[in-house]
């Protein structure tokens, strides 16, 4: 049990479109969702946390309006990466858990590459 | 600030010998540790965790990590590793309430 689909697995857009990402719990209710950002060598980077019905709380230095995040249900939270640039190419990766005390489960992660 | 360091980004070993991926940590406060392992093509899986207790943390798959709290590190090891365990390895702190602060990454390359 406990896992979380990712989709698309792989996008190839135009600079100055916008691209959404879908993160689903397949088999449990997520109360909270995580988006990170990994960078080729790097570590996996917390982007923001997400709550279901409530705004998402992003970590300092990223940008709310260029990273749109909704956690509309219980099993789908979407990053919508908003006029997207070269520089935004990465791999996002969400995770999801039941409640507060749960252990993180992890997609398999989206590449982005924005030309 | 809280981090968490791999100083190894590759170790490659051969089919049956032991194996040991080293994480150090630094944290002002009490800490929650993890290791996760990343399958090509696949979501991070978590292979153990470090929350209290005993210091000597089994996992699935046979590893086993060390929390060393003098020497800020929490080791992962495993006596005798298989084609099938060549993959990423993540070793990852706790700063409260879930948020996760990861390492860089140790890619195990298992060889015949």
């Amino acid at each position: 049990g406990a896992v979380v689909s990712q989709h698309p697995s792989r996008v190839i857009c135009k600079s100055g479109t916008s691209v959404k990402i879908e993160c689903r719990s397949l088999d449990f209710q997520a109360t909270t969702m995580f988006w990170y950002r990994q960078f080729p060598k790097q570590s996996l980077m917390l982007m923001a946390t997400s709550n279901e019905g409530s705004k998402a709380t992003y970590e300092q230095g990223v940008e709310k309006d260029k990273f749109l995040i909704n956690h509309a249900s219980l099993t789908l939270s979407t990053l919508t990466v908003t006029s997207a640039h070269p520089e935004d190419s990465s791999f996002y990766i969400c995770s999801a858990s039941r409640d507060p005390q749960e252990t993180q489960y992890f997609g398999p992660g989206t590449r982005l590459l924005v030309l | 600030a809280q981090s968490v360091t791999q100083l190894d980004s590759q170790v490659p070993v051969f089919e049956e010998a032991p194996v040991e991926l080293r994480c150090n940590y630094s944290s002002s406060v009490s800490v929650y540790l993890f290791w996760y392992v990343q399958y090509p093509n696949q979501g991070l899986q978590l292979l153990l965790k470090y929350l209290s207790g005993s210091t000597l943390v089994k996992g699935i798959n046979g590893f086993e990590a060390e929390f060393n709290k003098s020497q800020t590190s929490f080791h992962l090891r495993k006596p005798s590793v298989h084609i099938s365990d060549t993959a990423e390895y993540f070793c990852a702190l706790n700063t409260g309430f879930q948020k996760l602060v990861f390492g860089t990454g140790t890619r195990l390359l298992v060889s015949p």
